[in-house]
C-alpha cells in the first residue's frame, strides 16, 4: 500500500539544485518523511529525514510543507554521482514498524554533464 | 569497520536447488532484515530480526527460511529454489537504540534461478 507518491523520473544539469517531489497526503501526525536513494547495482544510503521542520545534512536538504501533505528533497548542487533512484518513505507506526520501511518505486533522478 | 557484509555477490541456482545467503554486520545492531529487489521496483521485505535467536516475517516470506543464531549474522536461506526467486537479495541493519529509522544496507546478491 503505497503511502507516498513520487514521479517516476527527473533530470537535472550537473551543478545545479535538483529538487525532488514527493506526496504523502495521509501522512499522520507521529509519521517521518524518510528518503534514501539507490545508485545502481548497490543498496539503498540514508540521506535524510524529518518530521515536521525543514532539515539539512552534508548530502541534502529536506522541505516539508505546513500542512505535511508534501515534501521536497534538494540537492543543492547535483553532480554525476548523484545520479540514482530516491526513495520517499513515510513510516507507519514508528516504534512498531521495527524498521519495516515501505519502498515504492521512487524517483529515478539522472545527472547530466 | 565493514559495515553490513553479504556473500555471496552472485550465484546461479537450478530449479530444486538450495543455497543460503550470508549477512553479516559489525555495528553492532540488534535488527537485521532481508529484502529483495526486482527490476524496476522497490524493495520487499522478506523475514527480519529484531535480535540473536529470533526472527519474523515480512511482506513476501513464502519460500524462505531464517535463522539469527548470532547477532552479527542473519542468514537467509532457499530450501527449493524456484525461477520466482529470481531477484537482488538485500541485507540491512539497524540500533535500534538510535533516534531514527536509519538502516545500513549491504551492497546485494544477484541471484539467477534457472
Amino acid at each position: 500500500d503505497a503511502k507516498t507518491t513520487q514521479p517516476p523520473s527527473m533530470d537535472c544539469a550537473e551543478g545545479r539544485a535538483a529538487n525532488l517531489p514527493c506526496n504523502h497526503s495521509t501522512i499522520s501526525g507521529n509519521e517521518y518523511v524518510y528518503w534514501y536513494r539507490q545508485i545502481h547495482s548497490q543498496g539503498p544510503q540514508y540521506i535524510i529525514h524529518g518530521l515536521k521542520n525543514n532539515e539539512t545534512n552534508e548530502m541534502a536538504s529536506l522541505i516539508i510543507t505546513e500542512d505535511r501533505k508534501s515534501s521536497t528533497l534538494i540537492l543543492p548542487h547535483a553532480t554525476l554521482r548523484d545520479t540514482a533512484v530516491y526513495y520517499c518513505i513515510v513510516l507507519s507506526d514508528r516504534g512498531s514498524t521495527l524498521g519495516r520501511l515501505y519502498f515504492g518505486r521512487g524517483t529515478q533522478l539522472t545527472v547530466w554533464p | 569497520n565493514a559495515g553490513v557484509t553479504q556473500t555471496p555477490k552472485f550465484r546461479v541456482l537450478k530449479t530444486g536447488q538450495s543455497m543460503t545467503l550470508l549477512c553479516a554486520q559489525d555495528m553492532n545492531h540488534e535488527y537485521m532484515y532481508w529484502y529483495r529487489q526486482d527490476p524496476g521496483m522497490g524493495l520487499r521485505l522478506i523475514h527480519y530480526s529484531v535480535g540473536e535467536g529470533t526472527t519474523a516475517k515480512g511482506e513476501v516470506p513464502d519460500g524462505y527460511n531464517v535463522s539469527r543464531l548470532k547477532k552479527q549474522n542473519f542468514l537467509l536461506g532457499l530450501e527449493s529454489a524456484a525461477p520466482s526467486q529470481t531477484s537482488v537479495y538485500f541485507c540491512a541493519s539497524r540500533d535500534p537504540q538510535g533516534r531514527d529509522e536509519k538502516l545500513f544496507f549491504g551492497s546485494g546478491t544477484q541471484l539467477s534461478v534457472l
